[in-house]
């Protein structure tokens, strides 16, 4: 069955310390490779798509990377306001998009 | 900038209510969908339409139906409200294909 596994669960910085966010995936023949962030009680904003290996997306203190099984999301120095649940999603091929379960961050000032 | 509007924040509804939740888009996206979001399940499909008047289900369609008449709005309907309905629903689009989604704010709804 296809799937989309993050790790961590929950992920708590201090201001400054930068880390990795991790995103597995299954589905072989990628369509699309999805990040998002999600605030407490409000809709997935969008960050950002990736489609082959290789391939880097940037914004802001947000990196992500892309490889035949994972994805990363790497925080550069972030800040309070970096503080949310980051959601990794995988588009199966035709209208199915398959997400994970989220990894919570939280940046300590 | 682009948006995707659902129509409350907020719901209370009684046991066996019909409940119609709205959601319009302005991007003229072909796609749009609808989520229900719970604790320890993550996001899980109720039904997507790929065109104006074309639904199909998701995941877990049961008690729910849909219906788009026209291509930036897309409503879900719970026939008959259930307690264990209670959940956040989230509306989203796309413009089409393989393209990540555009979210609205999402309605939390309680069932009481």
């Amino acid at each position: 069955e296809d799937q989309v596994t993050q790790s961590p669960e929950a992920l708590r910085l201090q201001e400054g310390e930068s880390s990795s966010l991790n995103c597995s995936y299954t589905v072989s023949g990628l369509r699309g490779l999805f990040w998002y962030r999600q605030d407490p009680g409000k809709g997935p904003e969008f960050l950002f798509t990736l489609y082959s290996a290789g391939e880097e997306k940037e914004k802001e203190r947000l990196k992500a990377t892309l490889t035949k099984k994972e994805s990363f999301l790497h925080i550069t120095a972030p800040k309070p306001e970096d503080s949310a649940t980051y959601l990794c999603a995988e588009n199966t091929g035709g209208f199915k998009t398959i997400f994970g379960a989220g990894t919570r961050l939280f940046v300590k000032a | 900038d682009v948006k995707v509007t659902q129509s409350s924040r907020y719901l209370v509804k009684r046991t066996g209510e019909k409940v119609f939740l709205e959601c319009v888009q302005d991007m003229d996206h072909e796609n749009m969908f609808w989520y229900r979001q719970d604790p320890g399940l993550g996001l899980r499909l109720i039904y997507f339409s790929y065109d104006v008047k074309m639904k199909e289900k998701g995941d877990i369609p049961e008690g729910y139906s849909v219906s788009r008449e026209k291509k930036e709005r897309f409503s879900l309907i719970l026939e008959s409200a259930s307690t264990n309905q209670t959940s956040m629903y989230l509306c989203a689009s796309r413009i089409r294909g393989f393209y990540g989604y555009t979210f609205g704010s999402g309605t939390r709804l309680t069932v009481v």
